[in-house]
C-alpha cells in the first residue's frame, strides 16, 4: 500500500478553515484516501474518505488532486473541539490488515 | 447503539501477571480489530477478525499475546506473561463489511500499565 506524508503539526484560528495536506505520491488506482482523527485520550474517529472525486460530509471536505498524488482535508469552520491528531491513510478498498497503517499524523491545534 | 465497549478502562498489573482485555463490538459488525498505541510506536494493528476468524495477526507478538473471538459479540486479547514494554493503550474497533464504506468504529481504549 502507498505511504503517506503529513506535516507534524499545524495551528488554526478558531472559526477559520483548517486545511490539512497529505502526500501520497505512490498511490495506486484502486486505493482510497481515508481520514481519521484522534482527540486526546479517545479512540480514533472516522472523518471522510474518497477515491478520486472530491467529497463532503457534515464533518469535512476532502479535496483530491487530479493525479491523486495528494489530498487536503478541510474543516470549514474549525472549533476548539477540532484540536486533535489527524491521520491520512491510503488503502485498497476491502482489504485490512497491515495495509491499514496509521502514521504519526498531523497534530492540529485550534487556537482561540 | 452503545458503540464499541471495552473493559477494563484501566489496568495496572505487575510484570509476569496475566492480563485479559475485553471487547464487545457494535452489534452486526463482522470485522473486529485490536490496536495498540504507544508514544514511541504510535497506533499499531495487532490482529483483526472477520466473522470470528483471525484474518491477520502478523502485528501481534505470538509468544505472549493471544486473541480470541468465541462469538460475534465478544473478543479477548490476552497477554501472558505481561512485561513493562506492554504498557500502552489498547483499542478495539469494529466495522461492517461493505463495498466502499469501511468505517472503523473505535472503543474508548484500555490503558494498561505493567510495573
Amino acid at each position: 500500500d502507498a505511504k503517506t506524508t503529513q506535516p507534524t503539526s499545524m495551528d488554526c484560528a478558531e472559526g477559520r478553515a483548517a486545511n490539512l495536506p497529505c502526500n501520497h505520491s505512490t498511490i495506486s488506482g484502486n486505493e482510497y484516501v481515508y481520514w481519521y482523527r484522534q482527540i486526546h485520550s479517545q479512540g480514533p474517529q472516522y472523518i471522510i474518505h474518497g477515491l478520486k472525486n472530491n467529497e463532503t460530509n457534515e464533518m469535512a471536505s476532502l479535496i483530491i488532486t487530479e493525479d491523486r498524488k495528494s489530498s487536503t482535508l478541510i474543516l470549514p469552520h474549525a472549533t476548539l473541539r477540532d484540536t486533535a491528531v489527524y491521520y491520512c491513510i491510503v488503502r485498497v478498498d476491502g482489504l485490512w490488515g497491515q495495509n491499514f497503517v496509521f502514521g504519526p499524523g498531523t497534530r492540529l491545534s485550534v487556537l482561540p | 447503539d452503545a458503540g464499541v465497549i471495552q473493559s477494563p478502562r484501566h489496568e495496572v498489573t505487575e510484570m509476569g501477571q496475566e492480563v485479559t482485555l475485553r471487547c464487545k463490538p457494535i452489534s452486526g459488525h463482522d470485522y473486529l480489530f485490536w490496536y495498540r498505541q504507544t508514544m514511541m510506536q504510535g497506533l499499531e494493528l495487532l490482529v483483526y477478525f472477520n466473522n470470528k476468524a483471525v484474518m491477520d495477526d502478523s502485528g501481534m507478538p505470538k509468544d505472549r499475546f493471544s486473541a480470541k473471538m468465541p462469538n460475534a459479540s465478544f473478543s479477548t486479547l490476552k497477554i501472558q506473561p505481561s512485561e513493562p514494554r506492554d504498557s500502552a493503550v489498547y483499542f478495539c474497533a469494529s466495522s461492517l463489511a461493505g463495498s466502499s464504506y469501511n468505517e472503523q468504529f473505535f472503543g474508548p481504549g484500555t490503558r494498561l500499565t505493567v510495573l
